[in-house]
């Protein structure tokens, strides 16, 4: 069955340092999304991307974050100058269509900084 | 304004049994969305069940069901015999149509679901 798989499944780094994330949606899926999961806390939506460009960014989702798409099975997410606050669990999930679609979740990347 | 609502921070079960976890959702979209996810210790998330909100009939998937009540706004999960393996977060979440673009999934704060052998 396709999965959506992620890259690292965890990163240390320190504050101030760049990191990016790494996602390989599902093959014939169009819409991607990156979510992340402060410990303890709910899921929050990061970004969404389609046809090569955001769709929506939430409130969370300042300069120091961009996501890419930089061939046709990669979607990243990189963190410019990660601060402490930025330490969570990044699921990167993708879908068939933008509307009523299950989204697919990949395993995560938990991010610490130190 | 909170989109969706799970009451129960956690709930224990003895094995076997069945157990109704509560989700109650706010739009005031016609479509929509709703969508069960399971969040073991391990901390993938993994989708379990989804409904939409023109669906006649509740969604089922093997043990899960969605007990869809669309004039009370609410989508509870239903899992029937009850498994160890059952032992996990979960989130009840919701999708809002975007017609020029990918919507997003809103997440409740999830319920702790503990089955006791």
């Amino acid at each position: 069955e396709p999965e959506v798989t992620q890259t690292p499944s965890h990163q240390v780094t320190q504050m101030g340092q760049e990191v990016i994330l790494r996602c390989v949606p599902i093959s014939n899926h169009l819409y991607f999304y990156w979510y992340r999961q402060i410990l303890g806390q709910k899921v929050e939506f990061l970004v969404s991307f389609y046809n090569n460009e955001i769709s929506e960014k939430s409130e969370i989702f300042d300069d120091q974050f961009s996501v890419e798409r930089p061939d046709g099975s990669n979607f990243t997410l990189k963190i410019r100058s990660t601060k402490l606050e930025d330490s969570a669990m990044y699921f990167c999930a993708s879908s068939e269509g933008g509307g009523p679609y299950e989204q697919y979740f990949g395993p995560g990347t938990r991010l610490t900084v130190t | 304004a909170q989109k969706i609502t799970q009451t129960q921070p956690g709930m224990f079960v003895q094995e076997k049994e069945a157990v109704t976890l509560d989700c109650t959702y706010d739009t005031s979209d016609p479509s929509y969305g709703l969508f069960w996810y399971k969040q073991p210790s391990s901390g993938e998330m993994i989708f379990l069940i989804y409904q939409g909100s023109y669906d006649q009939q509740n969604a089922t998937e093997g043990r899960y069901s969605l007990n869809f009540q669309k004039a009370r706004k609410s989508a509870n999960l239903v899992i029937s015999a009850s498994q160890l393996g059952d032992s996990a977060m979960y989130f009840c979440a919701m999708r809002e149509p975007s017609y020029s673009s990918a919507s997003k999934i809103i997440f409740g704060s999830g319920t702790r679901l503990s089955i006791r052998p």
